[in-house]
């Protein structure tokens, strides 16, 4: 049973340029969220997606987008990268079950630097 | 902003003793969930409290919610060197979905 999966694992940007991400969640899930953690934090809620559509935005800019796509994987891009953008993007999924109020299956993670 | 915060934030223990780390949140919830992160990867579920639930166990595992003083604790008894990680708590509220976590508490567990 394929566990979630994200691509790339690491990866160096420098300031201004635009990255994307992508997460492939557990089989059988349909809701897929993303999380940023900054060293020594804890994660921060970026968005979540159901049915291809973001059901959940945090508190992040508009410089943060993503899309979900029929067979449920999910992207995240970020525009006009800045210092601080640098960090380890986490896509967790989910069963989308009335609520989804369980638990979140995590990925390993895409680390990035922006320099 | 955070929702949890987590104490202590960083807790070193031998094999064979007991660690306790605490968490205390703001807002209602619906539910806390606990994670596990080992050397910045990814985030493994340990254990999910409901709001009308008081305590739960899951192997080594104890888990306590009082939510009149909108705090959990996390024990983990017996502890071995593999329990070296960071641990979360992560609240959810009446919404739909979004996990709010705590800055973690970093355990070292020396053989």
């Amino acid at each position: 049973d394929a566990g979630v999966t994200q691509s790339p694992t690491h990866l160096i940007k420098t300031r201004g340029q635009q990255v994307t991400l992508r997460c492939s969640p557990k089989s059988g899930h349909d809701t897929v969220s993303w999380y940023q953690q900054a060293l020594g934090q804890g994660p921060q809620f970026i968005f979540q997606y159901y049915e291809e559509e973001e059901r959940q935005r945090g508190n992040f800019p508009d410089r943060f987008s993503g899309h979900q796509f029929p067979n449920y994987s999910s992207e995240l891009n970020v525009n006009a990268l800045l210092l601080g953008d640098s960090a380890l993007y986490l896509c967790a999924s989910s069963l989308w079950t009335g609520g989804n109020t369980g638990e979140l299956f995590f990925g390993e993670g895409s680390r990035l630097t922006v320099l | 902003s955070q929702q949890g915060e987590e104490d202590p934030q960083a807790l070193s223990i031998q094999e064979g003793e007991n660690a306790t780390m605490n968490c205390s949140y703001k807002t209602s919830i619906n539910n806390l969930q606990w994670y596990r992160q080992n050397s910045g990867r990814g985030l493994v579920h340990l254990i999910l409290i409901r709001s009308n639930e008081r305590e739960k166990h899951s192997g080594r595992l104890r888990v306590t919610l009082d939510t009149s003083k909108k705090s959990s604790s996390l024990l983990i008894t017996a502890s071995r060197a593999a329990d070296t990680a960071s641990y979360f708590c992560a609240t959810r509220d009446d919404s739909w979905g979004k996990l709010q976590f705590g800055a973690g508490t970093q355990v070292v567990v020396t053989p």
